[in-house]
């Protein structure tokens, strides 16, 4: 079957730097994804790895072990606005079908 | 990316009763997913729609229940049929678009509630 892991809930400072972590367990991998969603909202898409490495957009970087299984979404320079919930998405099998992490949920607070 | 639409946003349905939810898509596109969100969880796959076949449905889904078109390559529907109040739900669709990076966009969302 399939297992993405990440953190339930995060809390940081504005201005610092927090990282979210993703591991996973699936049958096939075709890349990973790292979604924002604001309440209420439909989810956005952030970043994308499918190779190992770092991955940097803007305040936002994304790093891949597929050894590992392992990913992390780096959110630097925090705004309050980066309160929402945090989804690790990986792709896996010949449909390009995504399974979806329970997502973390990351509040930033003065 | 791709610009996308749903209708209704929103809506409060009896039970036994079926709602249809319409996805508009701004360009053509091959792969159209339909996901359900429940209230604090993530996202499940439905189904995927491909334009010209049969939707293909994941474990725990099936036809009879959540039926799904796929017209053309910009437009899909799923249907919530025979309603319960465990079909509460945010129903969500999205498209695949990119060329050597393909990304999932996702629509607004149709947020359903099944008193």
């Amino acid at each position: 079957g399939q297992n993405i892991d990440q953190p339930t809930e995060m809390t940081a400072t504005e201005g610092a730097i927090v990282q979210i972590n993703c591991t996973y367990q699936t049958s096939g991998f075709n890349g990973l994804f790292w979604y924002q969603q604001h309440a209420g909202e439909a989810p956005t898409f952030l970043s994308y790895n499918v190779l190992d490495g770092l991955e940097e957009k803007g305040r936002f970087s994304s790093f891949l072990s597929r050894s590992k299984g392992y990913s992390y979404l780096l959110l630097k320079e925090l705004q309050m606005k980066d309160s929402a919930s945090y989804l690790c998405a990986v792709k896996t099998g010949g449909g390009n079908k995504l399974t979806f992490g329970t997502g973390t949920q990351l509040k930033v607070e003065l | 990316s791709a610009v996308i639409s749903q209708k209704p946003s929103r809506d409060i349905c009896q039970r036994g009763t079926s709602l249809t939810i319409q996805c508009q898509v701004d360009s053509q596109v091959t792969m159209m997913f339909w996901y359900r969100q429940q209230p604090g969880q993530s996202l499940t796959l439905i189904a995927t729609a491909n334009q010209g076949s049969e939707a293909t449905y994941e474990s725990g889904f099936v036809i009879d229940k959540f039926p799904i078109s796929r017209p053309n390559l910009t437009f899909s529907t799923l249907t919530v049929s025979n309603m319960s109040p465990e079909d509460s739900s945010i129903y969500l669709c999205s498209v695949e678009k990119g060329t050597g990076q393909e990304t999932q966009y996702f629509g607004p969302g149709t947020r359903l509630l099944v008193l």
